[in-house]
């Protein structure tokens, strides 16, 4: 079956510091790859996707680009803020036909002024 | 609407009793999805909603759980008999396809006491 493996948190930066959170990925087929973002108290935001392998997502100063042959989706950021300080979910979908979003358990990242 | 919208946002109910939550998705999106957010857990998922198609209800925990959806919008998530295990963030996402990503509510934080 598919499953999504997100490194543990909670990732504790000071506010400019560089940021990867790894993710790697094991699903039949080619799947479509998503971070999602819970800020404190909200609902889950899709923050970027990667539907095909060597694609790159980027938002928000966020990037994360389709590695096949690593089956990874690693998160990045040149530079964090305090308010970049949330919850960040790895997750993929399968591409034929409709199914359902398999996430990783989530990765908090808290940023320190 | 606008986005999803869940209610009630926070529910506390005695054990034994029966819950009913409550998803309002994006008009228009075909798919809806529920999840479950517990401590230490990620994202569980529940039961999907597809068109006309039958629900696919491979996640549901047990047969407390059920999950309809009337006239391909509305949908409600009904919890028989409340158990303390039960006590999460319930999620409802809905999505015009695989491949777009969902859009999540804000949930519902259910507390079995």
């Amino acid at each position: 079956g598919n499953s999504v493996t997100q490194m543990e948190g909670p990732v504790t930066l000071s506010e400019e510091a560089f940021l990867t959170i790894n993710c790697t990925y094991t699903a039949t087929g080619y799947p479509s790859l998503f971070w999602y973002v819970q800020y404190p108290g909200e609902g889950l935001q899709l923050l970027l996707k990667a539907t095909k392998a060597d694609d790159k997502g980027s938002n928000k100063g966020f990037e994360a680009t389709y590695r096949k042959e690593t089956t990874s989706f690693h998160l990045e950021k040149g530079s964090v803020q305090v308010s970049d300080s949330a919850v960040y979910f790895c997750a993929l979908s399968e591409n034929s036909g409709y199914s359902t979003l398999t996430f990783g358990k989530g990765t908090m990242l808290l940023v320190s002024p | 609407g606008a986005g999803v919208s869940q209610s009630p946002s926070n529910k506390v109910t005695e054990k034994g009793k029966d819950v009913e939550l409550r998803c309002d998705p994006i008009s228009g999106h075909t798919a809806l999805y529920w999840y479950r957010q517990s401590l230490g857990q990620g994202l569980e998922f529940l039961i999907y909603f597809q068109g006309n198609s039958a629900p696919d209800k491979s996640g549901l925990p047990s047969d407390r759980f059920s999950a309809e959806r009337t006239g391909g919008s509305v949908s409600t998530l009904t919890i028989q008999r409340t158990q303390q295990e039960d006590s999460a963030v319930y999620l409802c996402a809905s999505s015009l396809s695989t491949g777009s990503g969902y859009t999540f509510g804000s949930g519902t934080r259910l507390t079995v006491v």
